[in-house]
């Protein structure tokens, strides 16, 4: 059965405090691996897509990266306003998103 | 570039009742996904809609029902309401593999 597993539930950091959060996926046929940034209260913000095992993407201080069996989020030098729940959803065969429960970050000043 | 649309942003519903959602989607994209969000969980995938046919489907039950039209728009109908459908539904827009997401409709059972 297709399943993505995220890791912590729930990250607490410091401001400028870096580390990274884990997305694992057992999905057959991988069409892409997919982040998204949620507030509370509203729809996921598209963040990254990743297509193939060993590919990168950045935007400010979020860096994504995939293997063939994970993806992690690092977070370099983080800011309160990165405050919000992380989702990871891989895209199988099917065309729908298979989403993780999500990495919640509380960034403090 | 107008995103994704939803509405309403809230819904409150007694059980029993039926109710209709709406997605006007990102402009280009053709393609529709509905899903369900409860709280602390991520989205559950409802159904797609691809030239106006349900082009895929979840595990929810047939009282969940949907509609695209001819403009790429969308419903979200669901019959005889349980306390259990009470959630966030979001609808998500594509051309290609990458789903954009609405702000969501927050649906509350009673």
């Amino acid at each position: 059965e297709d399943q993505v597993t995220q890791s912590p539930e729930a990250l607490r950091l410091q401001e400028g405090e870096s580390s990274s959060l884990n997305c694992s996926y057992t999905v057959s046929g991988l069409r892409g691996l997919f982040w998204y940034r949620q507030d509370p209260g509203k729809g996921p913000e598209f963040l990254f897509t990743l297509y193939s095992a060993g590919e990168e993407k950045e935007k400010e201080r979020l860096k994504a990266t995939l293997t063939k069996k994970e993806s992690f989020l690092h977070i370099t030098a983080p800011k309160p306003e990165d405050s919000a729940t992380y989702l990871c959803a891989a895209g199988g065969a099917t065309n729908k998103l298979i989403f993780g429960t999500g990495t919640l970050l509380a960034v403090q000043p | 570039d107008a995103g994704v649309t939803q509405s309403p942003t809230h819904l409150i519903k007694t059980r029993g009742q039926q109710v209709t959602l709406r997605c006007s989607p990102k402009s280009g994209h053709d393609t529709v996904s509905w899903y369900q969000q409860a709280l602390g969980q991520g989205p559950q995938f409802i159904f797609q809609y691809y030239e106006e046919e349900e082009r895929q489907r979840g595990n929810f039950p047939d009282r969940f029902s949907g509609h695209q039209f001819p403009n790429y728009s969308s419903e979200l109908n669901v019959n005889a309401l349980l306390l259990g459908d009470s959630a966030l539904y979001l609808c998500a827009s594509s051309l290609g593999a990458e789903q954009y997401f609405g702000p969501g409709t927050r649906l509350t059972v009673t």
